[in-house]
């Protein structure tokens, strides 16, 4: 098992370019979660989905969009980046009954 | 609101020096308090989850405790390559549309001298 993967794993963008980080997982878990690290401050959580379909909201969300087409993969969307979105994206998920979240390599992205 | 403090923000210890990292916690209702390990670079990886006070749970070097208001995460006999950011989380037992979001602290980042 791959666990969880993210792609790309590093990118810059342009102030107002749009891009969209893909998450997998082959664990086939129902929930999944965007995280944003930023130095000095804990994960914070940007949106989640507690199963195919289904997206919400989290602490962060300004700015994203998310979708969850299929169970496996979570997009996380920037429709005109900028500059205070720079930050070391993390997906994880989760199955239905423990608890634990994994957690994917992570996006280093770059916006100038 | 869930809160999460982490002390000390950062640790050096020479190998074979025994320490703990700290992690202090406000919920509403504890669902559950895990560890997580984060070498540079790297996503977290998981360690412990604990469910309630008095829990104990241990990983080679590494020993996890909980109280009600905190959690211990005890390092024995360091090696270097125990060097890294140890993350404290809190999933609260009434967080919103049963997404058990985690709550993250800033980390500890702990570092081991040959």
């Amino acid at each position: 098992n791959a666990g969880v993967t993210q792609t790309p794993k590093f990118r810059v963008l342009k102030t107002g370019q749009s891009m969209t980080l893909l998450c997998a997982q082959d664990m086939n878990h129902e929930y999944m979660y965007w995280y944003r690290q930023d130095p000095g401050m804990g994960l914070r959580l940007i949106h989640y989905s507690v199963g195919e379909g289904t997206t919400a909201k989290g602490e962060v969300p300004d700015g994203y969009n998310v979708s969850r087409l299929k169970k496996q993969n979570f997009l996380l969307g920037l429709e005109s980046a900028a500059p205070s979105q720079t930050s070391v994206y993390f997906c994880a998920s989760r199955d239905r009954g423990p608890d634990t979240q994994y957690f994917g390599p992570g996006t280093r992205l770059t916006v100038l | 609101e869930d809160q999460v403090t982490q002390s000390p923000e950062a640790l050096r210890l020479q190998e074979g020096e025994s320490s703990s990292l700290n992690c202090s916690y406000t919920v509403s209702g504890l669902r559950g308090l895990f560890w997580y390990r984060q070498d540079p670079g790297k996503g977290p990886e998981f360690l412990f989850t604990l469910y309630s006070a008095g829990e104990e749970k241990e990983k080679e070097r590494l020993k996890a405790t909980l109280t009600k208001k905190e959690s211990f995460l005890h390092i024995t006999a360091p090696k270097p390559e125990d060097s890294a950011t140890y993350l404290c989380a809190v999933q609260d037992a009434y967080s919103g549309a049963g997404s058990y979001q985690l709550t993250f602290g800033k980390g500890t980042k702990l570092s081991v001298i040959p």
